[in-house]
């Protein structure tokens, strides 16, 4: 089954502990993304990737880092998570970038769910 | 990036119709019109897309105003399950990144 996954969907942890969201894709896509999304504010894009090797930033990067090194995996790391960071995290992806052709349909991991003490 | 207008918030009733405004009127030639929902505890999914013409597929129509600067989508007959958020977003050209908005939270009343 085509889909987007993202793992812990939920996790409590506190200030300054490192943390790592998983993100992994099996349709191939060359482009992934990841948005948090918070009441009232919607969803913002925090990094994007256009193919392995290629992060580029979103709306809201500060206190996040990415990297894509294979395909099928985008991981979001939080080196130093602050409480501002409690948030609805999800990952998306797609065959090509959302510009080429107008006609990319993102697809969305179920989220995760961080909350940050 | 173009901005998009939505309302906050509609309501219908089940088995009627649905219209969703969108208002794009900083629009440029190249912009694609999609649309997003998310169900509740749900990662948002892709509803349709559009560039000039109406679309129609097997979850909805979009209907596309002809200078452009509005677009609506139409779910034919509302059934519970489509109460959601609904998020109508521009694509440009060489875009690599996507901005939401906060979209219309669509109820349905039985």
């Amino acid at each position: 089954e085509a889909q987007v996954t993202q793992n812990p969907r939920y996790l409590i942890t506190v200030t300054g502990k490192k943390l790592t969201v998983t993100c992994s894709q099996n349709m191939n896509h060359e482009y992934m993304s990841w948005y948090r999304q918070d009441p009232g504010l919607g969803l913002r894009q925090i990094y994007y990737s256009m193919n392995v090797e290629v992060t580029d930033k979103g709306d809201v990067p500060e206190g996040y880092k990415v990297s894509r090194k294979e395909k099928r995996n985008f991981p979001l790391i939080l080196e130093s998570p602050s409480p501002n960071q409690t948030s609805l995290y999800f990952c998306a992806s797609s065959l090509y970038f959302p510009g080429l052709g107008g006609n990319q349909p993102q697809h969305f991991g179920d989220g995760t769910r961080l909350s940050i003490l | 990036d173009a901005k998009t207008t939505q309302p906050n918030s509609m309501e219908s009733n089940e088995e009627e119709p649905v219209h969703l405004p969108c208002n794009h009127s900083t629009i440029s030639g190249t912009d694609y019109i999609h649309w997003y929902r998310q169900l509740p505890s749900q990662g948002p999914e892709y509803v349709i897309h559009g560039l000039t013409s109406n679309v129609n597929n097997r979850m909805a129509s979009l209907a596309i105003a002809e200078d452009r600067k509005s677009s609506t989508l139409i779910l034919h007959r509302a059934t519970l399950r489509d109460a959601a958020v609904y998020y109508c977003i521009l694509i440009r050209g060489s875009q690599g990144n996507l901005i939401f908005g906060k979209g219309t939270k669509l109820s349905v009343k039985p």
